[in-house]
């Protein structure tokens, strides 16, 4: 199983700050990588897939990159909608199917 | 629209089964694969494994082999998580979640969550 770690484990941002969160695979992964936004009480929502390509309604102020084992999602100018937990999770395409999550990232506000 | 909609919280007692049902609207059920998700109170997300919907094979990871079983009822594009042997720790929300098309293989749309508690 391929171990994801994030960090850090809680951010503390003001409104139109910039916040940058790490991800990182126990083995390399390539760009098999996603990131979801989670708000309490609600669902995981797909951000970015294939390490750094946003989903379809994802605002432009989200961005991510990295490849192999290191990977980061940024978030520019901090909106109050933002506030959330953020998780990675590898989708290794050369493996056997077992994707796997990271603990999250609670970013709120500061 | 893509929508997942999963059924209705549940209440067991430890020892018992349970089944959620997750049913799919607007797009075609047998091309997706379908994965289910967990989230302990307060915790992160858990994989817990995926149905072809077309064929009915599915990918269970090892610790939950013998205790989850994952079904599909195409005629009403319904996917169904069977979870025995439940105990405390099995109390969490189940999540239905549709996995793109190859190459890619993340998660685009999540259903609303279905609680089950398990209490005696």
């Amino acid at each position: 199983e391929i171990v994801m770690t994030q960090s850090p484990a809680t951010l503390s941002v003001s409104p139109g700050g910039r916040v940058t969160l790490f991800c990182r695979a126990s083995q390399s992964v390539a760009g098999n990588l996603a990131w979801y936004q989670q708000k309490p009480g609600q669902a995981p929502r797909l951000l970015i897939y294939a390490a750094s390509t946003r989903a379809t309604g994802v605002p432009a102020r989200f961005s991510a990159s990295g490849s192999g084992t290191e990977f980061t999602l940024t978030i520019s100018s901090l909106q109050s909608e933002d506030f959330a937990v953020y998780y990675c999770q590898q989708y290794d395409k050369w493996r056997p199917e077992e994707p796997t999550f990271g603990p999250g990232t609670t970013v709120d506000i500061k | 629209q893509v929508q997942l909609v999963q059924s209705g919280p549940e209440v067991q007692k430890p020892g018992a089964s349970v089944r959620v049902s997750c049913k799919a609207s607007g797009f075609s059920f047998t091309v997706y694969f379908m994965n289910w998700v967990r989230q302990a109170p307060g915790q992160g997300l858990e994989w817990m494994g995926m149905m072809n919907p077309n064929t009915g094979e599915t990918i269970i990871p090892q610790k939950f082999q013998g205790r989850v079983a994952l079904t599909r009822d195409a005629s009403i594009s319904t996917a169904f998580l069977h979870l025995s042997g439940l105990t405390s720790d099995d109390t969490a929300v189940y999540f239905c979640a549709r996995r793109t098309l190859d190459p890619e293989r993340a998660f685009d749309f999540w259903g609303q969550g279905t609680l089950v508690t398990v209490s005696s």
